[in-house]
């Protein structure tokens, strides 16, 4: 059974630019999530996915989009990339509904630098 | 609104000593809490979680956390350090959305917990 899955793992980026990661739900999980860790920081929340709309957002401007595909997947956009962009990117999937407190699984991140 | 305080940004101990990791929450409801730990280059893996019932939680690897509402505590604990588990740990509170079950999770800032020879 495969986890939460992300790429690219790594890449580098220039101000300016856009970027786009990529995550595959664990099988059977209806929900995404993105969360970006700062060096040296907790997770945060950036938005969540369910049925191919957005359902919450955290406190992140309008640069940062997602969409989720009809087989569940998820991408992350980032416009305008800012050197504090620089950090972890996770992706967690979910299953939607049944009772709170369902295990939420992330994947291994992609670490996104800005230079 | 939930909030998570880790008290101690980084722990030491020796290995075979007691491990203590020490989380505070605030939630208006009640709270369901979480402990994640993140080895170096690596994403998050769930070590055990507190929804209802039984307010001593045991988790993977040893671990172990009570959940205290009179305290607002929910403190990791592993009755013998060993060298594997040096890493990062994070406690967190989930943060039910409005009219159902999904929710996010709002994660401390973090304990670095190292484990001397």
């Amino acid at each position: 059974d495969a986890g939460v899955t992300q790429s690219p793992t790594h890449l580098i980026k220039t101000r300016g630019q856009q970027v786009t990661l990529r995550c595959s739900p664990k099988s059977g999980h209806d929900t995404v999530s993105w969360y970006q860790q700062a060096l040296g920081q907790g997770p945060q929340f950036i938005f969540q996915y369910y049925e191919e709309e957005e359902r919450q957002r955290g406190n992140f401007p309008d640069r940062f989009s997602g969409h989720q595909f009809p087989n569940y997947s998820s991408e992350l956009n980032v416009n305008a990339l800012l050197l504090g962009d620089s950090a972890l990117y996770l992706c967690a999937s979910s299953l939607r509904g049944i009772s709170v407190g369902n295990t939420i699984y992330f994947g291994e991140g992609s670490w996104l630098t800005v230079v | 609104a939930q909030s998570v305080t880790q008290l101690g940004s980084h722990v030491s101990v020796s290995e075979g000593a007691l491990v203590l990791l020490r989380c505070n929450y605030s939630s208006s409801v009640p709270p369901y809490l979480f402990w994640y730990v993140q080895y170096p280059n690596q994403g998050l893996q769930l070590l055990l979680k507190y929804t209802t019932g039984a307010t001593l939680v045991k988790g993977i690897n040893g671990f172990e956390a009570e959940f205290k509402k009179s305290e607002t505590s929910f403190h990791l604990t592993k009755p013998s350090a060993h060298m594997s588990d040096a890493a990062e740990y994070f406690c967190a509170v989930s943060v039910t959305a409005s009219g159902g079950s999904n929710y996010k999770l709002t994660f401390g800032k973090g304990t670095l917990l190292t484990v001397n020879p």
